[in-house]
C-alpha cells in the first residue's frame, strides 16, 4: 500500500528525443507527487510537483501527466539533452505528512 | 551558500566503529531528515525531527541515533558498524508539512560511507 514502482530502471534517449518514466502507485491516499533528479556524486534534487487535482504541470520542457483513476504519474522531458543524464526518482506523499515514499529510480542516459 | 551541508563526504571505517554524520541547514526549515541510499540507488527515510523533536523513525537498527541540537542540525551517529552499513547517507531538510505546505525536501550531498 505504501509502494511506488518505476519504470523503467534504465533509459536510454538521442539528443532532442522524448524520455519517458512511469511511476504508479497503490495508496489512493497520496495526494503529493514530486520528481526528483539525482546527478552522480550529488543529493536529490526537487525538478518539479503535482497534486491529483490537476492532470497536467509543465515547467519548461519538463511535464508531469496525471493519471489519478489508474493511480500512475509519468515525468516527459521534452527535446532531451546530454544534461539531462541523471537518475530520476518519482516520490509520493501525503500532503499533511512529512514522509516522502521514493520510487526505485531510473537512470537516463541522453546521447548527442 | 550551502543550503543543506554534510561533513564529512566521505568516511571509510572498519567494522565495529562508532562514527558521526553532521548535517545542517542554513534554509530556516522546520523539519529534517536523514536518507539512506543504497548501492542500486534505493532511497529509504529513516528518521525526520521537526523543531528537534522525532517524527519519523522507520525501522532502522537502535544502532542508529540521530541527535538534534538546535532545528539547524541534525546529526547521525552510527554504533558498532557493520558491512551492511555501507551506503550513501543523505540529510534533507523541509519547511513540513505540519506548516500546511507541501513537502519540498532539500537533500545535502551526502557522506558516502564505507566500512571494510
Amino acid at each position: 500500500q505504501q509502494q511506488v514502482k518505476q519504470s523503467p530502471q534504465s533509459l536510454i534517449v538521442q539528443k532532442g528525443g522524448i524520455s519517458i518514466i512511469n511511476c504508479a502507485y497503490e495508496n489512493t491516499a497520496f495526494d503529493y507527487f514530486p520528481w526528483y533528479q539525482q546527478f552522480p556524486g550529488k543529493g536529490p534534487a526537487l525538478l518539479i510537483a503535482i497534486r491529483p487535482d490537476v492532470s497536467e504541470k509543465k515547467e519548461g520542457r519538463f511535464t508531469i501527466s496525471f493519471n489519478k483513476s489508474a493511480k500512475q504519474f509519468s515525468l516527459h522531458i521534452m527535446d532531451s539533452q546530454p544534461g539531462d543524464s541523471a537518475t530520476y526518482f518519482c516520490a509520493a506523499s501525503f500532503y499533511n505528512t512529512d514522509k516522502l515514499i521514493f520510487g526505485t529510480g531510473t537512470r537516463l542516459q541522453v546521447f548527442p | 551558500d550551502t543550503a543543506v551541508s554534510q561533513t564529512p563526504k566521505y568516511l571509510v571505517t572498519q567494522m565495529g566503529n562508532d562514527k558521526s554524520i553532521k548535517c545542517e541547514q542554513n534554509l530556516g526549515h522546520d523539519t529534517m531528515y536523514w536518507y539512506k541510499q543504497d548501492s542500486k540507488k534505493f532511497l529509504k527515510i529513516m528518521f525526520s525531527y521537526n523543531n528537534k523533536e522525532l517524527i519519523i523513525n522507520e525501522t532502522v537498527p537502535n544502532r542508529f541515533s540521530p541527535k538534534s541540537p538546535d532545528k539547524a542540525h541534525l546529526n547521525l551517529h552510527i554504533n558498532s558498524l557493520e558491512l551492511g552499513d555501507s551506503a550513501v547517507y543523505f540529510c534533507a531538510s523541509s519547511q513540513g508539512s505540519l506548516a500546511g505546505r507541501p513537502n519540498e525536501q532539500y537533500f545535502g550531498p551526502g557522506t558516502r560511507l564505507t566500512v571494510t
